[in-house]
């Protein structure tokens, strides 16, 4: 069966210090992969996609960056971390083939910046 | 302009009676596909019920049921008999893209609480 693991679950930083959240899955090839964030109370927003290794695309600018460095890992970046990059942060997979019916989100990492 | 409109902030229903969680969504696209999703206070985002444009039935999945109301362009997810494990906030979600990359779009959310 297909897992995604997302670590750490929690992480304070402070301003101005880089950030690396990492995201796996298992059980599953060539998974469409998202990072999402979602600020306090409020709905998610699509922050980055990957349809494969090494193609990243950015749906807002924003002080973070994404790699997809394997076919089955996401990493969500910043050099400069940001009192606004706060907030909760959820990897997704996908199927890449196919109309996509369900996608399936890893445990999420909450993130303050102090 | 908003894909998916969640109206209620929040709802409350007693144990064991049912509720409406309603979802209104705008698309130009004939195919297209909705979700909803429950996060609990932990936080992890759990789906629970899908349902395609071109489905004929409603989508049903145990005490989860979707009414599509195409024309309306309407996606409300009822709860049959609520329970208190319930209590979370529940998200609809729109697919956009349907040849090479789709993503998911999502609501607001609502609050649901569960009371006995």
């Amino acid at each position: 069966s297909q897992t995604i693991h997302q670590w750490p679950a929690t992480l304070v930083q402070p301003v101005g210090s880089p950030l690396s959240l990492e995201c796996t899955v298992e059980g599953t090839s060539n998974p469409n992969l998202y990072w999402y964030r979602q600020a306090a109370g409020r709905g998610l927003q699509l922050l980055f996609y990957s349809v494969g290794i090494g193609q990243i695309s950015s749906e807002v600018p924003q002080n973070l960056s994404a790699s997809r460095p394997q076919d089955r890992q996401f990493i969500l970046s910043s050099k400069k971390l940001l009192l606004s990059d706060s907030g909760f942060y959820l990897c997704a997979w996908s199927v890449l083939t196919g109309l996509i019916t369900e996608a399936f989100f890893g445990q999420g990492t909450r993130l303050t910046v102090v | 302009a908003q894909k998916i409109t969640q109206t209620q902030p929040g709802m409350f229903v007693q144990e064991k009676e049912a509720v409406t969680l309603d979802c209104t969504y705008d698309t130009s696209d004939p195919s297209y596909g909705l979700f909803w999703y429950k996060q609990p206070s932990s936080g992890e985002m759990i789906f629970l019920i899908y349902q395609g444009s071109y489905d004929q039935q409603n989508a049903t999945e145990g005490r989860y049921s979707l009414n599509f109301q195409k024309a309306r362009k309407s996606a409300n997810l009822v709860i049959s008999a609520s329970q208190l494990g319930d209590s979370a906030m529940y998200f609809c979600a729109m697919r956009e893209g349907n040849t090479g990359f789709q993503k998911l779009v999502f609501g607001t959310g609502t609050r649901l609480l569960v009371s006995p």
